[in-house]
This record gives C-alpha cells, sequence and structure tokens, in this order.
C-alpha cells in the first residue's frame, strides 16, 4: 500500500475531452511531483511542487496545467490533448525537494 | 549537472540464479543514490537508497547495492532470483535536498523457470 493514492487509475479521453488526474499524498511531506512515462522512454519531469509553489516546469504543453491546492492534493487537468499524450503519468511526493521520492500507481491515460 | 546510465536494458536470467542490474552515475556534487522498481502496470516502488555511511545497502526483497565512489557505480545485486523479481528496475542519482533526480532509463529483468 503507497501513501500516495492517484485517480482514477484509467483515462479514455477524446481529444476535446476536458478531465483531470487527482493525486493525495497522507506522507504529511512538502514537495510533490507529476512525471510522465511513456513507452520506451525514460521517465520526464514533468512539475515539482515545493510548499504548495511551483518551483519547476520543464517545458510542458500548456494543454496540461497542474493545480496544487495545499501540499498534500495535486491535480493535472488536461485539455485538448494528442494521442501521444497517452501515457502513464505518475504521481509521487518527498518530505523537501530533493529528498527521497515516493510514487503512487500512476493514472494510465489513453487519447482517442 | 548529473546524469545515470544503466549499462543493460535488458536482463534475462533463470530463477535462483545470482543477478547483477549495473548503473553508473556522473555528477559534480555528493551523491545520494537510489533504486527503485516498477513491477507490471504498477507505479515506482523504492527498493533501496544510499545517502551516507555503510557503501553496502540493504532493501527489501533481499537485493542490495554497493557505492562505489571511484568507479562511480552503484550497481544492484541479489544472489537468488524468484519469478515474482520480473520487474523493470530504475536507478536514480540526486545531488543531495533541493537537487532534482535523475533517472535512468531502466532495466527489465525477466526471471525465467
Amino acid at each position: 500500500e503507497t501513501g500516495v493514492t492517484q485517480t482514477p487509475r484509467h483515462l479514455v479521453m477524446g481529444m476535446t475531452n476536458k478531465k483531470s488526474l487527482k493525486c493525495e499524498q497522507h506522507l504529511g511531506h512538502n514537495a510533490m511531483y507529476w512525471y510522465k512515462q511513456s513507452a520506451k522512454k525514460p521517465l520526464e519531469l514533468m512539475f515539482v511542487y515545493n510548499f504548495k509553489e511551483q518551483t519547476e516546469n520543464n517545458s510542458v504543453p500548456s494543454r496540461f496545467s497542474p493545480e496544487c491546492p495545499n501540499s498534500s492534493h495535486l491535480f493535472l487537468h488536461l485539455h485538448t490533448l494528442q494521442p501521444e499524450d497517452s501515457a502513464l503519468y505518475l504521481c509521487a511526493s518527498s518530505q523537501e525537494y530533493g529528498n527521497t521520492i515516493y510514487f503512487g500507481e500512476g493514472s494510465w491515460l489513453t487519447v482517442v | 549537472a548529473q546524469s545515470v546510465t544503466q549499462l543493460d536494458s535488458q536482463v534475462p536470467v533463470f530463477e535462483e540464479a545470482p543477478v547483477e542490474l549495473r548503473c553508473n552515475y556522473s555528477s559534480s556534487v555528493s551523491v545520494y543514490l537510489f533504486w527503485y522498481v516498477q513491477y507490471p502496470n504498477q507505479g515506482l516502488q523504492l527498493l533501496l537508497k544510499y545517502l551516507s555511511g555503510s557503501t553496502l545497502v540493504k532493501g527489501i526483497n533481499g537485493f542490495e547495492a554497493e557505492f562505489n565512489k571511484s568507479q562511480t557505480s552503484f550497481h544492484l545485486r541479489k544472489p537468488s532470483v524468484h519469478i515474482s523479481d520480473t520487474a523493470e528496475y530504475f536507478c536514480a542519482v540526486s545531488g543531495g535536498s533541493n537537487y532534482k533526480l535523475t533517472f535512468g532509463k531502466g532495466t527489465l529483468l525477466t526471471v525465467n523457470p
């Protein structure tokens, strides 16, 4: 059982839809992350929030919009996605930025 | 800047055989080193980590890794693998607090009966 919970675990959406991925951590951590894992590609860090402030955005297209209302919750809002955005999206947290990272189970996203 | 190289993309072994998954890193600062495991259709789980102290680190499921500063390596080993160890293994390096965690491309370990 992980201290980082992601919902939904699976999502299929059309290119014109708007959906959101949710992440909640029960570890009392102050940093939260979104990673993208595509087939046959390395893990890609998308966004970092440290104490609710976005500290890193690795040139992610604007069709991905993160939101961090508090240190325990992180959202990834999705709109007008492309088929190549289909991937496993992993949420993670750490005590502070740079400390040991703990991952959730991931949300499988398919864009049709 | 820091980087991680996992030398083998796939490692097939037979059950009960020993295994070593290789990881080399480069970093301009002191490092923290990690191994994560990803079972099919799951997220990444921390297997073990080296932050300081003893260079031999023991993790879950009988795995261990040795930090070798002179060779800039952090190889993962298990003396006898099980079918259930079939998974993808990721090595990662960080310069410590306030440094980004950089992942390798992963090594797929397949344990055959």
